[in-house]
């Protein structure tokens, strides 16, 4: 069945960039997402990539897509202790009334 | 907007009681999805709906869960009788198109003890 793997922590120094990794399995998916948790709250979309895109840039985040590895990674450029949080990986399947599949979530720690 | 709003925040009870939880979509949104989230598990999607109606019940994890959309504005999740188990965190969230992607609510913290 349908997949999304991502690593379970990422630690880095305020001030660098973090990449986050995530494989999936549906060769089919129209969209990939990525999904940030706080502590204590709900997941917050942050930013989505269509299928026929490479990458996909907003001010400080990066999404690039290898459709043919089927690989989605998220890059934070300055990386702040704001950032720390879970990032999830999601992808789509069944259409415009299927549901989104999500990884477990990466950990990610800034330190100061 | 409100966003996707959630009752309770946090609820605790002794093992066999009814739970009912409770979700209000965002206006004009059309799906909506109940997830539960845990340490061991991640993020499962339990049920959701399109324009009140279930699509997808098959991570119900057994008859002691049952979900409703009465109307485009309300859904309830119950879980009766409750087990200690059933201790998770549990998201509603809505969506008007794919392309948006969900607005999860802030979830209900669920203890059974």
């Amino acid at each position: 069945g349908e997949d999304v793997e991502q690593s379970l922590f990422l630690s880095v120094r305020e001030g660098d960039s973090s990449v986050i990794n995530c494989t999936y399995t549906d060769s089919s998916s129209t969209y990939l997402y990525w999904y940030k948790q706080e502590p204590g709250a709900g997941l917050q979309l942050l930013t989505y990539i269509f299928s026929n895109m490479d990458m996909k840039q907003d001010q400080r985040l990066t999404v690039l897509l290898n459709k043919k590895d089927k690989h989605l990674s998220l890059r934070i450029a300055d990386t702040q202790t704001g950032d720390s949080a879970i990032y999830f990986c999601a992808e789509s399947y069944g259409g415009s009334q299927g549901n989104l599949i999500f990884g477990k979530g990466t950990k990610l720690s800034v330190k100061p | 907007d409100a966003g996707v709003i959630q009752s309770p925040r946090h609820e605790v009870t002794e093992m066999g009681q009814e739970v009912t939880l409770r979700c209000k979509p965002i206006s004009g949104h059309n799906s909506l999805f109940w997830y539960r989230q845990t340490m061991m598990r991640g993020l499962e999607l339990l049920i959701y709906f399109n324009n009140n109606v279930p699509i997808d019940d098959s991570g119900m994890p057994e008859d002691r869960f049952s979900a409703k959309m009465p109307n485009a504005s309300f859904s309830t999740l119950k879980i009766q009788p409750s087990e200690p188990r059933d201790s998770a965190v549990y998201f509603c969230a809505s969506s008007i198109r794919m392309t948006y992607g969900y607005t999860f609510g802030s979830g209900t913290r669920l203890t059974v003890v």
